[in-house]
């Protein structure tokens, strides 16, 4: 079942610009993760963010958590042209055993 | 590089012909995935091992199944594809301890019914 949602679906930026994304998710959590997905290939592990941060960096990416809204931010500063790819938030929700549930996913295209 | 390895990469079949992907991994992960990804839509759990031991999503067709014969090697067999199944199949790795729950992927398998 799907527990993560993404918005915006899609955003195009210029290189050199922030991008935002954020996710929602609907029950509690031990730690949320974004992945990324350039186009038909496979999804890439970015960052995790525990329940107990509330803030996370990993070089660009900077990743902020509100468990009280049960929403999350990945920030990409300073975009290029190769960070063009699909975002997804993925979450395991309570007793899911070792199911983790991604999101719909953000869609970001940074042109030069 | 230890990784996750599917084949094939791109599977063209006909309506109601059986397709078998696979999937190895030289991790040594105890769990691994198969997660089915339709047009610009969410990676969606079909089922995933832990071990031998096998958890079935419940909304996964009956015409999905799965095999894994050893640690090393996972299976999708699809029985009849229709039109509807037409995706990208993504396989993952993770560990049963340690890293979290963060899963390592292959780059996928196609699949196109005509």
């Amino acid at each position: 079942s799907q527990q993560g949602e993404e918005d915006p679906q899609a955003l195009s930026i210029q290189e050199g610009e922030n991008a935002t994304m954020n996710c929602s998710y609907k029950t509690s959590i031990n730690n949320l993760q974004w992945y990324r997905q350039n186009s038909g290939r496979g999804l890439v592990h970015l960052i995790l963010i525990r329940s107990n941060e509330r803030e996370k960096h990993s070089g660009r990416l900077r990743v902020t958590l509100d468990t009280s809204k049960k929403s999350s931010s990945l920030l990409i500063t300073a975009s290029r042209a190769a960070d063009t790819a699909s975002y997804f938030c993925a979450t395991a929700p309570p007793n899911s055993g070792y199911a983790l549930n991604f999101g719909k996913g953000t869609s970001l295209l940074v042109t030069p | 590089d230890a990784m996750v390895i599917q084949n094939p990469r791109y599977q063209v079949t006909q309506f109601g012909k059986p397709v078998t992907l696979s999937c190895s991994q030289t991790l040594n992960h105890n769990v691994m995935y198969w997660y089915q990804q339709k047009s610009s839509q969410a990676p969606k759990l079909l089922f995933h091992y832990y071990d031998k031991d096998f958890n079935n999503e419940a909304d996964t067709p009956d015409n999905f199944q799965s095999r894994r014969p050893n640690t090393s090697f996972c299976f999708l067999d699809i029985r009849s594809p229709g039109l509807g199944d037409a995706a990208m199949y993504l396989c993952a790795t993770r560990p049963s301890r340690g890293g979290a729950n963060v899963l390592t992927f292959g780059a996928g398998s196609r699949l196109t019914v005509l």
